[in-house]
């Protein structure tokens, strides 16, 4: 397996843009995550599904910030419109639920810069 | 509510020096607790992890003990590698898992030759 893929590695955008990230969980992985990396805030989980559903936004930002997962193979997470603030890296992890499930597998993360 | 503190860093050692990273935790219940390790421009990988108090994980000659009576799960290695160089996280997850991950803020370790 590939393991988790997102997309873009890089992006940079103008303020007040729309911008979309994108992930790919690992296949017959049912919960998926979205987290935010900054150098003041460290790690934040934004929002997680399990089986495609939205369980917790409760550390999605403001209501700039929307994420979707329409099957089990794909997400997104959108900022509309996006401000200088949300540069950051994200990253997107997908895990097996379970009662001995243990590991979430990071993707490689989506550096965005909002100039 | 869950919580993990971390030491601060950046932290740098010589090789083959021993390493220990202090991660203490706070938490309703009984969390599961994790290491992980992230190296330049990559994301983040489990190091090692345990699940119940008194458990040890180890990994790559890394290695944690839960202990639930001083709430820590202190990051140890006897001797470090150039090759160790980069980021750890202490985490937790409140159910027994990785559900909701709760991360540390970090500590950077740099390893000199």
């Amino acid at each position: 397996d590939a393991g988790v893929i997102q997309s873009p590695r890089h992006e940079v955008t103008e303020m007040g843009q729309e911008v979309t990230l994108r992930c790919k969980p690992i296949s017959g992985h049912n919960s998926l995550f979205w987290y935010r990396q900054t150098m003041m805030r460290g790690l934040e989980l934004l929002i997680y599904f399990n089986n495609n559903v939205p369980i917790d936004d409760s550390g999605m930002p403001e209501d700039r910030f929307s994420a979707k997962m329409p099957n089990a193979s794909f997400s997104t997470l959108k900022i509309q419109p996006s401000e200088p603030r949300d540069s950051a890296v994200y990253f997107c992890a997908s895990t097996w639920p379970g009662l001995m499930n243990t590991e979430a597998f990071f993707g490689q993360g989506t550096r965005l810069t909002v100039v | 509510g869950n919580s993990v503190t971390q030491m601060e860093g950046p932290v740098t050692l010589s090789e083959e020096a021993f390493l220990t990273i202090n991660c203490t935790y706070t938490a309703t219940g009984y969390p599961s607790l994790f290491w992980y390790v992230q190296y330049p421009g990559e994301g983040l990988q489990l190091l090692l992890k345990a699940t119940k108090a008194d458990d040890k994980g180890s990994n790559k000659g890394f290695e944690a003990t839960y202990r639930k009576e001083t709430t820590s799960f202190h990051l140890e290695k006897g001797s470090v590698q150039v090759s160790d160089s980069a980021v750890y996280f202490c985490a937790l997850s409140p159910l027994q898992g990785a559900q909701k991950l709760v991360f540390g803020q970090g500590t950077r370790l740099t390893i000199n030759p």
